[in-house]
């Protein structure tokens, strides 16, 4: 069956640090995998999509993953924290057996101090 | 810009009531999908619709119905609340089309039941 992990359910970074958040898929065939963002008490945001072309794939507000065949894992990383960085992020695989359904990772609180 | 909108924020209900969870989105969007968020759980489907009164069961439909009478609109509904239903309820569209994975969220709405 497959699933995405993320490794970690709290991060804290200073501001100006780099942040990475990780997430290891498990999938038989080629995935096709996402990033999602949730600030407080607001719907999720797509920062970014893998779905098969290049392999480092970059999204919104600078953010960027690159995916790993051989690690199987397609962790989130930015160089620069900002504080609007913070917020709850969702790695998320797309089931190959119904396109339409989204599996979710259990999330990833990133806290980024001043 | 995609917009999906989701008819309160906030929501308190008594156990037993019939509670209707209302969804819009304005992209003439094929499909559409009811999560549930509860932390540490990540998001989990509960039932989705391809089209104007099709719905298909997905992966914790218990407890709940749905319908689509307009394209628009798709609701969720509590037959009955229980507090095991307390939880943050999030809506979604994605257009059909070869590889359109990406699903639109709405603002998400917060159902407590006591």
């Amino acid at each position: 069956a497959q699933s995405v992990t993320q490794l970690d359910s709290h991060v804290s970074v200073s501001e100006g640090t780099p942040v990475l958040l990780r997430c290891n898929y498990s999938s038989s065939y080629s995935p096709s995998l996402f990033w999602y963002v949730q600030h407080p008490n607001k719907g999720l945001q797509l920062l970014l999509k893998y779905t098969s072309a290049a392999t480092l794939v970059k999204g919104i507000n600078g953010f960027e993953a690159e995916f790993k065949k051989s690690e199987t894992s397609f962790h989130l990383t930015k160089p620069s924290a900002h504080m609007s960085d913070a917020a709850e992020y969702f790695c998320v695989v797309i089931s190959v057996v119904n396109t339409d359904k989204l599996i979710f990772g259990t999330g990833t609180r990133l806290q980024v101090f001043p | 810009d995609v917009k999906v909108t989701q008819s309160s924020r906030y929501l308190v209900k008594r156990t037993g009531e019939k509670v209707f969870l209302e969804c819009v989105q304005d992209m003439d969007h094929e499909n559409m999908f009811w999560y549930r968020q509860d932390p540490g759980l990540g998001l989990r489907l509960i039932y989705f619709s391809y089209d104007v009164k099709m719905k298909e069961k997905g992966d914790i439909p218990e407890g709940y119905s749905v319908s689509r009478e307009k394209k628009e609109r798709f609701s969720l509904i509590l037959e009955s609340a229980s507090t095991n239903q307390t939880s943050m309820y999030l809506c979604a569209s994605r257009p059909t089309g070869f590889r359109n994975y990406e699903q639109y969220f709405g603002p998400g709405t917060r159902l407590t039941v006591t």
